[in-house]
């Protein structure tokens, strides 16, 4: 069955530093999501990406993230300077068509700033 | 903003009889309904989902009711097993804009062999 994928599992980086966070979404699949669950709290909406622009992007995706599909089949989160505060799960979803309405998630990431 | 609100922290119950989970939501405009499951150290797994133009939608073990004048859904599970212990959490999305999913807080489910 295919599945969303996520590397790495877990990424440990120093405060200021540069990650990114790589997804492949299931290879029919035409929209694109990033999600992020802090420890103890919901699962929340980062942006969404569809047809290689954002379609739309919350108050939490600032200056300091991007998003990029770099080819067929990457779908990567870059945090510029990570912050402390951006220690989380982060979940990488994709959806096969606008009239689907369920997303499939990948594993996540689990990213600690030191 | 808490749109998507999911009251009951936990619950525990006896393997066999019935689970149900509830959700509550604010904005009027989600229309389509979805429950996930998640284990620990993995990604939300899709459950089941309804569209606000049901009011019932059945998998197998697992039900989903809608009440859309109390904007409140349920998820059933009977029989209960133990390997439906996991955190659920219920989400909603908008047909007529974004497509983004607003989760509730989630419920952790323990069922008691």
């Amino acid at each position: 069955e295919p599945e969303v994928t996520q590397t790495p599992s877990h990424q440990v980086t120093q405060m200021g530093q540069e990650v990114i966070l790589r997804c492949v979404p299931i290879s029919n699949h035409l929209y694109f999501y990033w999600y992020r669950q802090i420890l103890g709290q919901k699962v929340e909406f980062l942006v969404s990406f569809y047809n290689n622009e954002i379609s739309e992007k919350s108050e939490i995706f600032d200056d300091q993230f991007s998003v990029e599909r770099p080819d067929g089949s990457n779908f990567t989160l870059k945090i510029r300077s990570t912050k402390l505060e951006d220690s989380a799960m982060y979940f990488c979803a994709s959806k096969g068509d606008r009239g689907d309405n369920e997303q499939f998630f990948g594993p996540g990431t689990r990213l600690t700033v030191l | 903003d808490q749109q998507v609100k999911q009251n009951s922290p936990s619950l525990s119950v006896q393997e066999g009889r019935i689970s149900i989970l509830n959700c509550d939501y604010t904005n009027s405009m989600f229309d389509y309904f979805l429950w996930y499951k998640k284990y620990p150290a993995e990604g939300p797994t899709f459950l089941i989902s309804i569209s606000s133009i049901k009011d019932k939608n059945e998998d197998g073990r697992f039900t989903v009711f809608l009440n859309k004048s109390a904007k409140h859904l349920s998820l059933h599970i009977v029989p209960s097993q133990p390997g439906d212990s996991a955190v659920y959490f219920c989400a909603a999305t908008s047909n007529f804009g974004n497509e983004k999913l607003t989760f509730g807080t989630g419920t952790r489910l323990t069922i008691i062999p």
